[in-house]
């Protein structure tokens, strides 16, 4: 079975542009989550899908910042205008729609701009 | 506020050393869920135990043990005669029970390095 896969894996964009992340959760999972680790710190979370709702969002940035997840399967996270303090390590999460269940991560997504 | 505290920023140990990873919470929530995950050197989060608020009996699976004391807010984690592979990034992280899903904080992480 696949797991989480997170596309790409690398990305370096210039201050200014517009990158799209994508994740694809495992088949089923209708939890869906954002996190990304900036500079070697916490892993921050940014938010929450459930199915093709978002269920929370507090944790994102910015308007800079739009996540969609049309059909309850994939998700994108589109950052734009790109800036500098946006680079880091984008990681998506999916889980199964209970209670005490595991999440399980992506490789991550290691943006750069520069 | 939940919170996840991880005071080790790095630790080096040679190979067949014991090591405690160290993890303290702070939550209002009276149920809650505690996590550990590795990030080795490939990138990806790999879950390695996940313990509810309400078992404080504390796992053992092969070398790795946990030690849960909520007396104290600790979740500690133990690795014993530590090999090279073990090297990476350890994350703690603090969720609390919600009608879907979970919501993590996570702690900054302790990198391990073992050394051969």
């Amino acid at each position: 079975e696949a797991g989480v896969t997170q596309f790409p894996s690398h990305s370096v964009i210039e201050k200014g542009q517009t990158v799209t992340l994508r994740c694809d959760p495992i088949s089923g999972h209708d939890n869906l989550y954002w996190y990304r680790r900036v500079m070697g710190k916490e892993i921050k979370f940014l938010l929450h899908f459930v199915k093709e709702s978002k269920q929370d969002e507090s944790g994102m940035p910015n308007n800079r910042f739009l996540a969609e997840r049309t059909g309850g399967t994939y998700s994108t996270l589109k950052v734009q205008p790109a800036e500098l303090e946006d680079s880091g390590v984008y990681f998506c999460a999916s889980s199964e729609l209970r209670v005490n269940t595991e999440a399980f991560f992506g490789q991550g997504t290691r943006l750069t701009v520069v | 506020a939940q919170k996840v505290t991880q005071a080790q920023t790095e630790i080096s140990v040679v190979e067949k050393e014991d090591v405690t990873l160290d993890c303290v919470y702070e939550t209002r929530d009276t149920t809650y869920y505690l996590f550990w995950y590795k990030q080795p050197p490939s990138g990806e989060l790999v879950f390695l135990i996940r313990r509810n608020s309400f078992d404080e009996q504390n796992e053992i699976s092969g070398r790795y043990s946990w030690n849960f004391q909520k007396s104290t807010s600790s979740f500690n984690f133990t690795i014993t005669a530590s090999q090279v592979v073990d090297s990476a990034v350890y994350f703690c992280a603090l969720s609390e029970a919600r009608n879907y899903g979970q919501n993590f904080v996570f702690g900054p992480g302790t990198r391990l390095s073992v050394l051969p």
